[in-house]
């Protein structure tokens, strides 16, 4: 059975930084690429990131609203994917969740149950 | 590329039928995904590849798409499916439309 599940989200001060981490079971973890997509309060779906299959090169694209800010890694021997926050506003205030492709496509069955960031001083 | 979806609320009732629509920006071939998401909970699934209906999901949800206009019809509307609907493009990276929120009228 596939599971992924998100952790790592928590209140933090704008500017610092958090590291988000979604692990996964149920699959070859390496096989596909991964994304980050999140949803403010009362609000849209808003794509992050993703990072690729490792056979595909790992690569990773970001949206125009994190890009230089938020870092997407792998750790295949662990199954998990990070999701690396920086310089964070208040405006990132969202649930973040993680989703696995569909083979080599980016859409998405698997997602994870979601974790609340909440960036406020 | 941006996704264009409408309407952003549907005031409807059991047993109507339900047309969301979302406009690509460019071409996107047939590279849209619709999901479903209730409160609380992640986006489910519904249509990818602009009308292959995913496993599990009722037939009275399609998908169809002409040029850059993409539709999701709900046929005969049934209590489980008051909810909100997203259109996801990822023919080049990935965007979500702005979604429709399908509520009682």
């Amino acid at each position: 059975e596939v599971q992924l599940v998100e952790s790592g989200g928590d209140l933090v001060q704008p500017g610092r930084s958090l590291r988000l981490s979604c692990t996964t079971s149920g699959f070859t973890f390496g096989d596909y690429g991964m994304t980050w997509v999140r949803q403010a309060p009362g609000k849209g779906l808003e794509w992050v990131g993703f990072i690729r299959s490792t056979p595909s090169g790992g690569t990773t694209e970001y949206g125009a609203s994190v890009i230089g800010r938020f870092t997407i890694s792998r750790d295949d021997s662990k199954s998990v994917a990070y999701l690396q926050m920086n310089s964070l506003k208040t405006e990132d205030t969202a649930v973040y969740y993680c989703n696995r492709w569909h083979g080599s496509v980016s859409y998405s069955y698997f997602w994870g149950q979601g974790t609340l960031v909440t960036v406020s001083s | 590329i941006q996704m264009t979806q409408s309407p952003s609320t549907l005031s409807v009732s059991v047993g109507d039928r339900v047309t969301i629509t979302c406009r690509a920006s460019q071409s996107i071939t047939s590279s849209l995904a619709w999901y479903q998401q209730k409160p609380g909970k992640a986006p489910k699934l519904l249509i990818y590849k602009a009308s292959g209906l995913e496993s599990g999901v009722p037939s009275r949800f399609s998908g169809s798409a002409s040029g850059t206009e993409f539709t999701l019809t709900i046929n005969s509307l049934q209590p489980d499916d008051f909810a909100t609907y997203y259109c996801q493009q990822y023919h080049n990276l990935v965007t979500f439309g702005g979604g429709t929120k399908v509520e009682i009228k």
